[in-house]
């Protein structure tokens, strides 16, 4: 079985300031990867960055960086310089590499980035 | 490429109705996967499809079945809808393999069921 836990509904940062969206999780499967979404108003989901969970180093993908503590289990989405346009819902998500077909994903965080 | 496709975007049903949700994807993905997103909340799987021919239940299986008889299209059928199917359901697809995180989401139905 896998569980996703996002504990913060919502969030506020500063314009041009960093934030991080906090996520745990827990599953039975040896190999797994771990994926933050992002979906704006409009509800489309977005991918945003993927870690694997053999991977050594943290996952980044220009502002969006994963904070990954396998012994924590948990998977936390740093974004930095914050930007108007990154308000948005942001969802933790996983799916165990043996079978790729299930996601499972947290209940979301929503970002509000004030100006 | 036109990516994971849904229709309809939108619809209203009555009580009691049936009636089938389209996916297709045109990137010969093995695994598709059909999400329901209820207000505020985060994606709950449904039914998902490790290839043509072979489904299984996810988290919330009841009330809807699935088929797959291509690699390309994933029908998603409410059998009689009930106001608690009232959601926006998102299909989606993903290669397994050294991809597996590539996961393509369609862009969503809106149902209603009044």
């Amino acid at each position: 079985a896998q569980k996703i836990t996002q504990t913060q509904p919502g969030m506020f940062v500063q314009e041009k300031e960093a934030v991080t969206l906090d996520c745990t999780y827990d599953t039975s499967d040896p190999s797994y990867g771990l994926f933050w979404y992002k979906q704006p108003s409009s509800g489309e989901m977005i991918f945003l960055i993927y870690q694997g969970s053999y991977d050594q180093q943290n996952a980044t993908e220009g502002r969006y960086s994963l904070n990954f503590q396998k012994a924590r289990k948990s998977a936390n989405l740093v974004i930095s310089a914050s930007q108007l346009g990154d308000s948005a819902m942001y969802f933790c998500a996983m799916r165990g590499l043996t079978n790729a077909g299930k996601s499972t994903f947290g209940d979301g965080t929503t970002l509000t980035v004030k100006p | 490429n036109a990516g994971v496709t849904q229709t309809p975007k939108f619809q209203v049903l009555k009580t009691g109705q049936s009636m089938t949700l389209q996916c297709a994807q045109d990137m010969n993905h093995e695994y598709m996967s059909w999400y329901r997103q209820d207000p505020g909340m985060g994606l709950r799987l449904i039914h998902y499809s490790v290839g043509a021919g072979i489904t299984d239940q996810g988290e919330v299986p009841n009330g809807y079945n699935v088929s797959r008889s291509t690699t390309e299209d994933f029908p998603l059928r409410l059998l009689s809808a009930a106001p608690s199917q009232t959601s926006v359901y998102f299909c989606a697809s993903n290669s397994g393999g050294t991809r597996v995180y590539e996961q393509y989401f369609g862009p969503g139905t809106r149902l209603t069921v009044t």
